[in-house]
């Protein structure tokens, strides 16, 4: 079975100061791994993706996340946050099948000036 | 870039109206989805489908059905509204072949039954 744990709901930061939100993962397959970013009445954008190359993932604005398999985790970091990325952030894990994505419940990030 | 477009951003219905969102995706993709958002339960898929006329039951089709007549378009349809189908809706595409490709998804449809 798969699954997807978002270990925090909600995460305060100070700008400028660095930013981590925690994901956890089960998957029965080697799994796809993915970051998205929801801002306020807007669908979701993808930030960054895992799919089996590099573990270290750079995505866009500056996040990146490392795949660590031992672990079963694909926590997003960004050294330095940006009232900009103040929104809800979405760990999803796809299998081989291609047509399942499963979601975490989101992690709601606050930066506070 | 994908563009996955959404008819309409908001949308106010009243209860008993049948009612029609519409998807269209630029990029080809096989697989479309629709998924209802809501404070406090995350995403929940209602329907997918991964080729045209195909569909498959997410985990809560009750009260929608969907249609696939050409494949970069997907409509959800809500037979009778209720007030508890107010919610956020996204749609979402995706390639079907491999489970690397990820979704992409529309700006959604904030619907509101009175």
């Amino acid at each position: 079975a798969q699954s997807v744990t978002q270990l925090d709901s909600h995460v305060s930061v100070s700008e400028g100061t660095p930013v981590l939100l925690r994901c956890n993962y089960s998957s029965s397959y080697s799994p796809s791994l993915f970051w998205y970013v929801q801002h306020p009445n807007k669908g979701l954008q993808l930030l960054l993706k895992y799919t089996s190359a590099a573990t270290l993932v750079k995505g866009i604005n500056g996040f990146e996340a490392e795949f660590k398999k031992s672990e079963t985790s694909f926590h997003l970091t960004k050294p330095s946050a940006h009232m900009s990325d103040a929104a809800e952030y979405f760990c999803v894990v796809s299998v081989y099948t291609g047509n399942q994505f499963y979601f975490g419940t989101g992690t709601s990030l606050t930066v506070i000036p | 870039d994908v563009k996955v477009t959404q008819s309409s951003r908001y949308l106010v219905k009243r209860t008993g109206e049948k009612v029609f969102l519409e998807c269209v995706q630029d990029m080809d993709h096989e697989n479309m989805f629709w998924y209802r958002q809501d404070p406090g339960l995350g995403l929940r898929l209602i329907y997918f489908s991964y080729d045209v006329k195909m569909k498959e039951k997410g985990d809560i089709p009750e009260g929608y059905s969907v249609s696939r007549e050409k494949k970069e378009r997907f409509s959800l349809i809500l037979e009778s509204a209720s007030t508890n189908q107010t919610s956020m809706y996204l749609c979402a595409s995706s390639f079907r072949t491999t489970h690397n490709q990820p979704q992409h998804f529309g700006d959604g449809t904030r619907l509101s039954i009175l």
